[in-house]
């Protein structure tokens, strides 16, 4: 059973920094791209970033290039988001998701269930 | 800046069938965009329904199907459930590893 579980979330004064990892189980890490994705209380979904499988590339949403980076160890089967100089935008739960890579990864095939982040002083 | 649009809100009567849209502010939206759906429940994490346009994930009822409409994504619920009542998103690929959510739309079955 696939199984994704954030965590690291919390609060963090505005400028601040914050890692958040999301931990994996139940298939072959390597293989699939990774994803964040977050969603402000009472808002909508929005895609923040991208990574591809095993070490390769990745991408991010304007509202969060340069300060956020993504990033993975195989070896932990471990996702991380690195988030430096928070704004009180950033204030959401962020969920992980994976999607096989031999099926192109446009979409989120499976979820964990978030990490709120609350940034605020 | 392009805009991935939704429906705010929609309902259904139970057993009825219901279209929902998502488009472009600009432009058309094709296969190319790779089309998916998600639903969520307040609380919950999302759950994927539809990718690839018109590919059902894992377990979904063949009760949602996902198509192009004109120049839209569409997911249509046939024989709608109490439980159908929920938040459902698209996205959009945009190219360049960009992946851009539609606003979503609130759907209540009564």
């Amino acid at each position: 059973e696939v199984q994704l579980l954030e965590s690291g979330g919390g609060l963090v004064q505005p400028g601040g920094s914050l890692r958040l990892s999301c931990a994996a189980s139940g298939f072959t890490f390597s293989s699939y791209a990774m994803s964040w994705v977050r969603q402000a209380p009472g808002k909508g979904l929005e895609w923040v970033s991208a990574i591809s499988g095993g070490a390769g590339g990745s991408n991010y949403a304007d509202s969060v290039k340069g300060r956020f980076t993504i990033f993975r160890d195989s070896s932990k089967n471990t996702l991380f988001l690195q988030m430096n100089s928070l704004r009180a935008e950033d204030t959401a739960v962020y969920f992980c998701a994976a999607t096989p890579v031999s099926s192109g990864w446009y979409y989120f095939d499976y979820w964990g269930q978030g990490t709120l982040v609350t940034v605020s002083s | 800046q392009t805009v991935v649009t939704q429906e705010p809100s929609f309902s259904v009567s139970p057993g009825g069938t219901v279209t929902l849209t998502c488009g472009l502010s600009s432009g058309s939206v094709s296969t190319s965009y790779y089309p998916s759906w998600y639903q969520q429940t307040p609380g919950q994490a999302p759950r994927t329904l539809i990718h690839s346009t018109n590919t059902r994930s894992s377990g979904v009822p063949n009760r949602f199907s996902g198509s192009i409409l004109g120049s839209k994504a569409a997911l249509t619920i046939t024989g709608a459930q109490a439980d159908d009542e929920s938040d459902y998103y698209c996205v959009l690929y945009m190219g360049s590893g960009v992946r851009v959510f539609g606003g979503g739309t609130k759907l209540t079955v009564l």
